[in-house]
């Protein structure tokens, strides 16, 4: 069965510079594009990236773009998002999810990764 | 403010029939398939709904899914404890180009 294992979070001073990862397993990393989703303490989720199952296309939400970069290795079965000047807004759970057929229907998420952000 | 709109709660008794909803707008809803999540209480999302209407396996048949001009709903049958968890629709946008998802909806099993 696929599974998604997030890593890296953790507590950031704001302006300061992050990368999380996702480890894949039990399917065919290269095969599938890939998202990472965030959802802020008691609040709703929030697409903020996705990544074609190639690396060739990449797509971000307004709230991270020009901060945020997603790729990923799939010699490795690894997915990343380098986060940048992160702010107070920018503190959440950090899921990666597997995109089922491209169509943005997210079939198998990892655990999530906090991120906090704070002086 | 969610592009998804959602009600923030629903309730139910044992064995009702419940309905959420999600309104959306022509760039979205209005023009593509509707997912819908569920999220039990400190865990990852689950797919419960694609295309609108579809079931993953393993999902009971309890879940439906609807979609209607630029509104979907989730109706939950048969209510029980185990159901309650947040929902959230999603859905992509042709204006931002992007996916976007509602707010999402608390549900309480009484």
């Amino acid at each position: 069965e696929a599974q998604l294992v997030e890593s890296g979070g953790g507590l950031v001073q704001p302006g300061e510079s992050l990368r999380v990862s996702c480890a894949a397993s039990g399917f065919t990393f290269s095969s599938y594009a890939m998202h990472w989703v965030r959802q802020a303490p008691g609040k709703g989720l929030e697409y903020i990236s996705a990544i074609s199952s190639d690396g060739n296309s990449t797509l971000y939400a307004d709230s991270v773009k020009g901060r945020f970069t997603i790729s990923r290795d799939n010699s490795k079965n690894t997915l990343y998002l380098q986060m940048g000047s992160l702010t107070a807004a920018d503190m959440a759970v950090y899921y990666c999810a597997r995109d089922e057929d491209g169509s943005g229907t997210l079939d198998y998420w990892g655990r999530g990764t906090l991120v906090t952000v704070s002086s | 403010q969610s592009v998804l709109t959602q009600p923030p709660s629903a309730s139910g008794t044992p064995g009702q029939r419940v309905t959420i909803s999600c309104s959306g707008s022509s760039s979205n809803i209005g023009s593509n398939t509707v997912n819908w999540y569920q999220q039990l209480p400190g865990t990852a999302p689950k797919l419960l709904i694609y295309s609108s209407s579809q079931r993953p396996s393993g999902v009971p048949d309890r879940f439906s899914g609807s979609k209607s001009g630029t509104s979907a709903s989730l109706a939950i049958s048969g209510l029980q404890s185990e159901d309650e968890a947040d929902y959230s629709c999603a859905a992509w946008d042709d204006s931002l180009t992007g996916w976007v998802f509602g707010g999402g909806t608390k549900l309480t099993v009484l």
